[in-house]
């Protein structure tokens, strides 16, 4: 089975451009959550989404938005890029946004790695 | 809300030597609680995790973590550390707001 993939894989952009990245779950999840990993740094959630509904928003600027198709894959825009946006992203799946015990937890993808410039 | 706190962001270990990561967590509520690996230039691999079914939580490669709610305490252990454990883990706390706050991440070194 594919786990969580992503696409690209890099990406280099120049400030002031927009940029999306884009996120297919594992098959049969239908959550699906955005994560900023500065270099350095832990991960900073951004976004969730269930059942193409914004659960959860982060501490990020308006720039930043994200959106569920109908078949549970999720795009993720920045606009108006700064360096400072330069990251690796992650995107983490899930089979549920309710808690369930021990069926509860993510699947993370291998994260796109944008460079602005 | 939640917090998540990692003692040490560099650790060296000998091969073959013990292995302890440090993480607490803050919450009025226990939370679920998660370790990650993560290699260079790669995305995040699930470790364990604690969902209140067991205290003590055995994850994958030797790795095992315990809970212990008085100490507000979440650390992970491994008994003979191998040059392959070599990576960056993150502890990280997930509660009702469902998603995950992770901590600074520890750097863990496997000297031959």
């Amino acid at each position: 089975d594919a786990g969580v993939t992503q696409s690209p894989t890099h990406l280099i952009k120049t400030r002031g451009q927009h940029v999306t990245l884009r996120c297919s779950p594992i098959s049969g999840h239908k959550s699906v959550s955005w994560y900023q990993q500065v270099l350095g740094q832990g991960p900073q959630f951004i976004f969730q989404y269930y059942e193409k509904e914004e659960r959860g928003r982060g501490n990020f600027p308006d720039r930043f938005s994200a959106r569920q198709f109908p078949n549970y894959s999720s795009e993720l825009n920045v606009n108006a890029l700064l360096l400072g946006d330069s990251a690796l992203y992650l995107c983490a799946s899930s089979s549920t946004f309710i808690t369930t015990g021990t069926n509860y937890g993510y699947t993370f993808g291998s994260g796109t790695r944008l460079t602005v410039v | 809300a939640q917090s998540v706190t990692q003692l040490g962001s560099h650790v060296s270990v000998s091969e073959g030597a013990l292995v302890l990561l440090r993480c607490n967590y803050s919450s009025s509520v226990p939370p679920y609680l998660f370790w990650y690996v993560q290699y260079p230039n790669q995305g995040l691999q699930l470790l364990l995790k604690y969902t209140s079914a067991a205290t003590l939580v055995k994850g994958i490669n030797g790795f095992e973590a315990e809970f212990k709610k008085s100490e507000t305490s979440f650390h992970l252990t491994k008994p003979s550390a191998h040059m392959s454990d070599a990576a960056e883990y993150f502890c990280a706390a997930s509660g009702s707001a469902r998603q995950l706050t992770f901590g600074s991440g520890t750097q863990l070194t496997v000297l031959p």
